[in-house]
Parts: C-alpha cells; structure tokens; sequence
C-alpha cells in the first residue's frame, strides 16, 4: 500500500468553526508533514512530524494545530480560521527525512 | 538563503515534440532532489529522484533528468511529450533532514 489518504476531500467552514483533517498511511514512513498549497503556486511546508514527534513548525498561526495520535496518524486541527486560510492542504510522508515524499489527494478548505 | 528556482513557468509544445525543464537549487548540503507531476485534479507524484550516483536518472513515464553539480541544475526531459503530460511541473530539493523547498512549478500543455 502506497497510498496517503487524505479527509474530508473537501470541507467549507465559518471563521468560528472548529474541524479537523485527518491524514493516513500504512507505508510504515516515519516522517509525516502538512503543507498548505494555494492556487498556481507550490506546496509551502506547515509542520513535520518525525517518530511522532513534531520536528517542524514553520511559524504557523496556533489557529492551526497540528496533532499526531500515532505513526499511522496525522490530524490538523483548525479554529477560528480566516478566509486566506482557504487552500489545498496537503498531506505527505516519508521513510525518514531527506527520501521522497508520498502525498495524499489533500483537503480544498473554503473559510466562508 | 536556499532555494529551488524553475525557470519555464509556462510552456506549450505539441505532441511529439522534446521537452526539457530547467531547474536550479541553492543548497551547501546533502543534496537530494526532486522531480514531482501534478497532473489536472490529481496529487502530486514522483517522477524521478536523485540522491547519488549516476547523474542521469530516469523516472517514470519516459523522463529522465540530469544532475549537473557544477552548475547546480537538474534539468527534466523527455524525447517526446504526449497530450497525456499535461500537468505542473515541480522541482524539490531537501533543504534539511525534514525540509524540501519546491520550486515555483512550471505548467506544461501538450497540444494534440
């Protein structure tokens, strides 16, 4: 199996909603990352998670909350989001840092 | 400060035409880079990597790219594009045990 999946597909929220994506893969990859991709431009790394731990925050606004219950696992927790949060938010993993990158088909948000 | 530069932003070519993509990194390290495929509503897929070795490396779907050190490059080719190829484009390089920087991607259409 070598497949990230990635839900919802697609999810639309108010600036004072709380939702959660979820992220999953069963390649045994002990890297896990979020990135945020917006319209014609590339991928923009959020955070990592290496051996469940977080390796990485890239400054990112706590209204973004990232969480990983286990190796399988990623969740990104949002709240009080504003409407330039809207993007592709993309999930990928990796054997270890530096190898490549497996991404998920990602979750286009819309913060109405 | 590191960074993947792709020079093409956009490029047209018709069917059997021969394709080849510039990109350039900036980085002092362990160098591994990247070649990922967008294609129309799909996620993002490897094409092809290089983390040492024989600098020609050949990927999937009949791509290949060269790894120049002294120049910095690893330009992306393919003898003869097909409509099928349509798609962006990205160049990544590992910036960082967990870190890979993106190129700004280059959008190909392939006319039939």
């Amino acid at each position: 199996d070598t497949e990230v999946t990635q839900t919802p597909k697609h999810l639309v929220m108010g600036m004072t909603n709380k939702k959660s994506l979820k992220c999953e893969q069963h390649m045994g990859h002990r890297a896990m990352y979020w990135y945020k991709q917006k319209a014609k431009k590339p991928p923009e790394l959020m955070f990592v998670y290496s051996y469940e731990k977080l390796s990485i925050n890239e400054s990112v606004p706590s209204r973004f909350s990232p969480e990983c219950p286990n190796s399988s696992l990623l969740n990104l927790h949002l709240h009080a989001l504003q409407p330039e949060d809207s993007a592709l938010y993309l999930c990928a993993s990796s054997q270890e840092g530096g190898y490549e990158q497996f991404f998920g088909p990602g979750t286009r948000l819309t913060v109405l | 400060a590191q960074s993947v530069s792709q020079h093409n932003h956009h490029v047209i070519l018709s069917e059997a035409a021969s394709l080849e993509l510039g990109c350039n990194y900036s980085y002092g390290g362990t160098v591994n880079l990247f070649w990922y495929v967008q294609y129309p509503g799909q996620h993002l897929q490897l094409l092809l990597k290089y983390f040492s070795g024989d600098p020609l490396v050949k990927g999937i779907k009949g791509f290949e790219a060269e790894f120049i050190k002294s120049k910095f490059s690893f330009n992306l080719r393919k003898p003869s594009v097909q409509w099928s190829d349509t798609a962006e484009y990205f160049c990544a390089a590992r910036s960082g045990t967990y870190k890979y920087i993106f190129g700004t991607g280059t959008r190909l259409k392939v006319l039939a």
